[in-house]
C-alpha cells in the first residue's frame, strides 16, 4: 500500500530564509500531489496541487516540485515569515477514480523565528 | 462562495454513549464528502467518504457509521463510544476529485 513520509521533526528556521519541506512516497506515482497547511485546532487549508506531468508549480512565495523518479515532492516557502509557522501536510491521490480520496502524510511542523 | 459547517465544535461524552456529528456544505452541488479523524500528533485518517446521497464507503472497520441523507449533509454516528474514539474529527468536501476543503472540526473527548 502507498506510504507517505514527511519529516516528523519540527523545522526551525530564521525569518527571511527559505523553508524546504520534503514528502516522499513509496509505491505508485500518483496522478497529482497536494500540499495543505494546518494550524493548531483548525482544519487543513489547501495550498497547491501539482500534477505528475508538472515539474514545478508556484504560488506567491510558495513553490512545489514533483519528481516521479525520486518519488518525492519538495515544498518551499521563500522569504519565510513568523506567520508561516504551522504544520504542512502532503497528500497523494489514491487512484480511486472520481472519489477524490487522498492519503495524507503526518505533516512537518515549521517554526519561523523572528 | 462555498462554506462548510461542522458542529459541535467540542464534545465530551462518556464511554458507551451515542454520538452524532453533523457536517453541511453550502454553495456547491453534488460534492464528494469525507470524514477524517486526527489523533493527537498524528496524521489524518480517512474514515468514510461519499460520492452521492446514500452512497457511503467505509475505509476503516470501527464502531462508527456515516450517513448522507441529503446532497450537502454528512453525519457521523456511533451507538456506543469507546475511549479510542477520542480525537479531532474533520469533514471535508471536494468537487471533481481534486483539492479538498475542510470544516473547522469537532474535538471529541470520550471519558
Amino acid at each position: 500500500s502507498q506510504k507517505i513520509e514527511q519529516n516528523s521533526e519540527a523545522l526551525n528556521i530564521q525569518e527571511g530564509k527559505t523553508a524546504t519541506l520534503t514528502c516522499n512516497y513509496t509505491n505508485y506515482s500518483p496522478a497529482y500531489l497536494q500540499w495543505y497547511r494546518q494550524d493548531p485546532g483548525r482544519g487543513p487549508v489547501f495550498l497547491l496541487l501539482i500534477r505528475e506531468n508538472e515539474k514545478e508549480k508556484r504560488k506567491e512565495r510558495l513553490k512545489v516540485t514533483f519528481d516521479t523518479t525520486l518519488k518525492q515532492s519538495l515544498f518551499h516557502i521563500t522569504a519565510s515569515q513568523p506567520a508561516d509557522s504551522a504544520t504542512y501536510l502532503c497528500a497523494l491521490e489514491t487512484g480511486s477514480g472520481n472519489t477524490g480520496k487522498l492519503i495524507f502524510g503526518q505533516g512537518t511542523t515549521l517554526q519561523v523565528k523572528p | 462562495s462555498q462554506t462548510i459547517h461542522q458542529w459541535p465544535a467540542t464534545l465530551v461524552q462518556p464511554v458507551g454513549s451515542p454520538l452524532s456529528l453533523e457536517c453541511t456544505v453550502e454553495g456547491t452541488s453534488n460534492p464528494n464528502l469525507y470524514w477524517y479523524r486526527q489523533a493527537a500528533g498524528r496524521g489524518l485518517q480517512l474514515l468514510f467518504y461519499s460520492v452521492g446521497i446514500g452512497q457511503i464507503s467505509s475505509e476503516v472497520p470501527q464502531n462508527l457509521s456515516a450517513s448522507r441523507p441529503q446532497d450537502r449533509q454528512f453525519i457521523l454516528s456511533s451507538k456506543k463510544l469507546l475511549l479510542s474514539d477520542s480525537g479531532f474529527y474533520l469533514c471535508a468536501w471536494s468537487v471533481g476529485g481534486a483539492e479538498q476543503y475542510f470544516g473547522p472540526g469537532t474535538r471529541l473527548t470520550v471519558t
